[in-house]
This record gives C-alpha cells, sequence and structure tokens, in this order.
C-alpha cells in the first residue's frame, strides 16, 4: 500500500480565513480524491484531482469554495476558503492507481482535522 | 452509484468469524463491491473488493451471490482490534482505466467483544 502523508494534521481557523492541506504520497498514482467527513458522519467526497487540468467536483462541492491542485503524480493541496464553523469536519486525501499493486484500491491518508471558531 | 444497506451495528465474540452482511440490489453489471473499515480516528482502511467471484486475502473473505444482490464480508477470527465501521460499497471501474470515488453510506459497527 502507498505512505500517504497530510499537513497540518489538525487545525484551529478563524471564521473568514483559509486553509491550505497538503497531501503528499510516496508514489506515483493515477488518481487522488479528497473528501470530508463532517462529526459523526461517514465520508463525503469532495472532488477528484486530476493531474494537469482541473479537478472534478462532486455535487454541493464547488471550486470557489474547495480549490484544488495537483501539480505532479504525488501532490496535492485542497484548500478550504472562506471558513465558516460548518465547515469543521475532518478532511482526507485518498490516492489509487490503476496498474500494478495499487489496481483500483484506495488508500486514504491520516486526515486533517479542522475546527473553524 | 448503486446504493447498499447494512445493519447499524453487530457485535462478534473474540475469536469467532464475524460475518457482516450487505444488500446491492440494484448494483449494475460493471459494478465492483468493495469493503473498506474505518477504526476510531483514522482514515478508512481498504479491505477488499470483487466483482462476482469470491474473493478471499489476508484480512477477510468476499462472499457474492450468484445474483449480485448481496454480499457478505467474513472476518475469519476476530480479535478486539477489529472493532471498526465497515462499509459496504458499490463502485463503478472504466474498462479504459479510471474509476468513480467512493460513496460512502452509514456503515456497520462492528464491536468485538472480550
Amino acid at each position: 500500500s502507498a505512505v500517504i502523508s497530510q499537513k497540518p494534521s489538525r487545525d484551529i481557523c478563524q471564521r473568514g480565513t483559509s486553509l491550505t492541506i497538503q497531501c503528499q504520497v510516496d508514489s506515483q498514482v493515477t488518481m487522488m480524491f479528497w473528501y470530508r467527513q463532517q462529526p459523526g458522519q461517514s465520508l463525503t467526497l469532495i472532488a477528484t484531482a486530476n493531474q494537469g487540468s482541473e479537478a472534478t467536483y462532486e455535487s454541493g462541492f464547488v471550486i470557489d469554495k474547495f480549490p484544488i491542485s495537483r501539480p505532479n503524480l504525488t501532490f496535492s493541496t485542497l484548500t478550504v476558503s472562506n471558513m465558516s464553523p460548518e465547515d469543521s469536519s475532518i478532511y482526507l486525501c485518498s490516492v489509487e492507481g490503476t496498474g500494478g499493486s495499487l489496481s483500483y484500491e484506495q488508500y486514504f491518508g491520516p486526515g486533517t482535522r479542522l475546527t473553524v471558531t | 452509484d448503486a446504493k447498499t444497506t447494512q445493519p447499524p451495528s453487530m457485535d462478534c465474540a473474540e475469536g469467532r468469524a464475524a460475518n457482516l452482511p450487505c444488500n446491492h440490489s440494484t448494483i449494475s453489471g460493471n459494478e465492483y463491491v468493495y469493503w473498506y473499515r474505518q477504526i476510531h480516528s483514522q482514515g478508512p482502511q481498504y479491505i477488499i473488493h470483487g466483482l462476482k467471484n469470491n474473493e478471499t486475502n489476508e484480512m477477510a473473505s468476499l462472499i457474492i451471490t450468484e445474483d449480485r444482490k448481496s454480499s457478505t464480508l467474513i472476518l475469519p477470527h476476530a480479535t478486539l482490534r477489529d472493532t471498526a465501521v465497515y462499509y459496504c460499497i458499490v463502485r463503478r471501474l472504466y474498462s479504459g482505466g479510471g474509476a468513480d470515488g467512493l460513496t460512502f453510506g452509514k456503515g456497520t459497527h462492528l464491536i468485538i467483544q472480550p
């Protein structure tokens, strides 16, 4: 399986500010995804981070609120913009390859716990 | 993606086999059955996936019915560390490569009793 790290692991932010979360994987992967897990809930897919092109967002999520970058095959960032208390969640990135040992098996990072006050 | 139905919680005695059911009656021909689990405060962990044949790996076995409308995840010798929320997910894979993201339901909270 891939080794995935996220920075920061947790943060407390004031409303109206923005936070950028980094996701780094130890090998090149085809697909990277970003999820949100609100308190007491299961995970919700935010977007698919595409290398070299714009991210593909799920219904209910927009680029202005959650801009995503994916400059190469091992790194992605998710920004939570103009934060409100409702954005308090755990944000997780995941990776998946379509060949070799990572074929269609999605692996998750440890998550970033965000609290907005 | 098709929806899945799982019991909200289950208990199992340590050392016994844990059998977790999942209904996915509207599954399509190109959708696979995936199982993940999430131990408290950690990211989800991949367990196993399959299309129509039964699958086994070092963690678990996946039994899919012939009509593919339901499946069972089997943890052969449950330990206390298997206490987690288990998610059954159906997911479309594309023949040319690539796949949809995962759609998580509420899952089954499996509690292993000592």
